[in-house]
């Protein structure tokens, strides 16, 4: 079935560093994907969003890569902080339910960790 | 920010007992989303609402039920909790048309 997976559980960087998380999805039909970051004892916050006709996105300090050919995602955070140690989630939205779907199917997560 | 709330935000109860998780946004979203979480682990979709008097269940099979009896309130209910339901809660909404979904800070519970 359709799944969403990180390839890296942990990833410990330092303070101002550049870091990448990456993700790896199994439905090539899917059409969106959203990255968040949690903290702890903090609910999910979206970081930046992509869709499948695009391959790059930039936010603040974050680009989405998005390589449909391979079916992975990254996310990249530029000089990164302390204040960016977090999990971070991909997620995606399958398309092979129509486009009334508003479901999204969440990876595992990573863990970074910003050593000062 | 994202005004979507919820309460309480830790809960510690005994088996058997009746509880009701609360969720409010007040951002006049149509789409609202009940997620259960256990630490370190992804998020799962339990159910889900389009619009008042619409409820779905999600991907992930769950004891508990919801309503959707206007647009800004989607409170989550255990008839019956047992220690198997220990987990964080969280709620979450979107706009009509849009992907993005907002959540609140979640709703950590224990059955003991």
């Amino acid at each position: 079935g359709e799944s969403v997976g990180l390839h890296l559980p942990t990833l410990s960087v330092q303070e101002g560093d550049n870091s990448i998380i990456n993700c790896a999805y199994s439905n090539s039909a899917s059409d969106y994907f959203i990255w968040y970051k949690q903290e702890s004892g903090k609910g999910p916050q979206f970081i930046i969003d992509i869709r499948s006709n695009m391959d790059k996105r930039q936010g603040q300090r974050v680009t989405v890569l998005l390589n449909k050919t391979v079916k992975h995602l990254s996310l990249q955070i530029a000089a990164t902080q302390p204040g960016d140690s977090a999990v971070y989630f991909c997620a995606e939205i399958p398309s092979y339910s129509g486009g009334s779907n508003y479901k999204l199917t969440f990876g595992k997560g990573t863990l970074l960790t910003v050593n000062p | 920010e994202a005004d979507i709330y919820q309460t309480p935000r830790y809960l510690v109860i005994g088996t058997g007992k009746k509880i009701t998780l609360e969720c409010s946004q007040t951002m006049g979203h149509d789409k609202m989303y009940w997620y259960q979480q256990d630490p370190g682990m992804e998020l799962h979709l339990i159910h889900y609402s389009y619009g008042v008097n619409s409820t779905e269940k999600g991907d992930l099979s769950s004891e508990s039920t919801v309503s959707r009896i206007r647009t800004e309130h989607f409170p989550l209910t255990l008839e019956s909790a047992r220690p198997s339901h220990t987990s964080q809660y969280l709620c979450a909404s979107s706009e009509s048309g849009k992907n993005i979904q907002y959540f609140g800070a979640g709703t950590r519970l224990s059955v003991l």
